[in-house]
């Protein structure tokens, strides 16, 4: 059975720092892409990260981009959010999920998500 | 960017009905478009990709058509457990992008 679960959240004044993390079980975590979904309270879904299964590859929006960082350790079955410069707009659930598919021969896979976690919440106030 | 709108904001259907909940994107996203399910305090449930796959466990009422631009999301025979909100993502390109959602409610 996939398992995802996110730890890591909490409350944070602005300008602050948090890592999340993501320990996932039940599938060969090395060989498919996560990402990281967050919800804002009463809002839609916001995309805020991607990784490729070997972590070598990385996306983010303009909205996170220098200010969050996600990784990988493939050994621990772990992934991770860094998130720096935290503003109060970055209020929301945090969900780490797992793309459908591992890569073909051509490195090509899907960019959507079939398992996601129970999400994190982060609160940054004052 | 492509943009995703979603619509109507709110649908009402009564139970044993059928509902079709819209996606636009802004530009072409050929047929890479997913559906997801988000019930109150859960996570979002895959239901769609690809336009019409229905993801593992995904029962037939659920049914999606669409290409380029325009996309719909079918569900019929309304049970009681379908009522929620529907979001719609494309991933055809980066950044990906959900739809603002549906939420389709009992009437």
């Amino acid at each position: 059975e996939v398992q995802l679960l996110e730890s890591g959240g909490g409350l944070v004044q602005p300008g602050g720092s948090l890592r999340l993390s993501c320990a996932a079980a039940g599938f060969t975590f090395s060989s498919y892409a996560m990402c990281w979904v967050r919800q804002a309270p009463g809002r839609g879904l916001e995309w805020v990260s991607a990784i490729s299964a070997g972590g070598v590859g990385t996306f983010y929006p303009d909205s996170v981009r220098g200010r969050f960082t996600i990784s990988r350790d493939n050994s621990k079955q772990t992934l991770y959010l860094q998130m720096n410069s935290l503003r109060a707009e970055d209020t929301a659930i945090y969900y780490c999920a797992k793309v459908i598919f591992a890569p073909d021969s051509s490195g090509y896979h899907p960019w959507n998500f079939d398992y996601w976690g129970q999400g994190a919440l982060v609160t940054v106030s004052s | 960017e492509i943009v995703m709108t979603q619509s109507p904001a709110t649908l009402s259907v009564s139970p044993g009905e059928r509902a079709a909940l819209s996606c636009r994107a802004s530009q072409t996203v050929y047929s890479n478009l997913a559906w997801y399910q988000q019930k109150p305090g859960q996570a979002p449930r895959l239901l769609i990709y690809g336009t019409s796959t229905r993801a593992t466990g995904i029962p037939a009422r659920f049914s999606g058509s669409g290409s380029g631009t325009e996309f719909t999301l079918t569900i019929s025979n309304l049970q009681s457990e379908d009522f929620a909100v529907y979001y719609c993502q494309q991933y055809h390109n980066w950044p990906l992008l959900f739809g603002q959602g549906t939420k389709l409610e009992i009437k």
